[in-house]
């Protein structure tokens, strides 16, 4: 079965600063792989996605992310942080009949000092 | 354009009462999927339904929950009696199947508590 490992539960940076959330997976076959924000007390909005075409996604809101099949991962970038880029950041991965069924990690709480 | 439509947005109940939780899909969107958000667990995913028929349920976690789409614009989620482990966001997701890795579109969810 699939599975996604976020590493570090809270990131916080400056605002302007480099942002970076890591994302690895486990996947026995080619997947797909999402960026997911979560504002406080709303529902999931995505991100960005990677299905196999680009290994350099674009995402909304000025970020991106580089899927690298050789370490496994899919992090997410933005080169400045923005004081509304506060929240929390879900990877996930695709398995299943389909590809359907969506496996998140454990979730990123971004914080953005002033 | 409205997105995923969940009522109600939150519920205070009492252990051993039932539960019945509303969603309202995309218009259009074939495909229905129910999560779960606790601070212990994360996200699971509960159930999902494929033009109205349930495709997979093994993340439903006891006989106590049960989901339904009568048609391809409502679904609910019961849950009878409830206890208060259950307390948790509970969201509808909808998205248009067919095409792998298809984006799923999530409603603002249901904040459940249960004494």
């Amino acid at each position: 079965a699939q599975s996604v490992t976020q590493l570090g539960s809270h990131v916080s940076v400056s605002e302007g600063a480099l942002v970076l959330l890591r994302c690895n997976y486990s996947s026995s076959v080619p997947p797909y792989l999402f960026w997911y924000v979560q504002y406080p007390n709303q529902g999931l909005q995505l991100l960005l996605k990677y299905t196999s075409a680009a290994t350099l996604v674009k995402g909304i809101n000025g970020f991106e992310a580089e899927f690298k099949k050789s370490e496994t991962s899919f992090h997410l970038t933005k080169p400045s942080a923005h004081m509304s880029d506060a929240a929390e950041y879900f990877c996930a991965v695709s398995e299943g009949q389909g590809a359907q069924k969506l496996v998140f990690g454990q979730g990123t709480r971004l914080t953005i000092n002033p | 354009d409205a997105g995923v439509i969940q009522s109600p947005r939150h519920e205070v109940t009492e252990m051993g009462q039932e539960v019945t939780l509303r969603c309202k899909p995309i218009s259009g969107h074939n495909s229905l999927f129910w999560y779960r958000q606790t601070m212990m667990r994360g996200l699971e995913l509960l159930i999902y339904f494929n033009n109205n028929v349930p495709i997979d349920d093994s993340g439903m976690p006891e006989d106590r929950f049960s989901a339904k789409m009568p048609n391809a614009s409502f679904s609910t989620l019961k849950i009878q009696p409830s206890e208060p482990r259950d307390s948790a966001v509970y969201f509808c997701a909808s998205s248009i199947p067919g095409k792998r890795g298809e984006t799923q579109y999530f409603g603002p969810g249901t904040r459940l508590l249960v004494l």
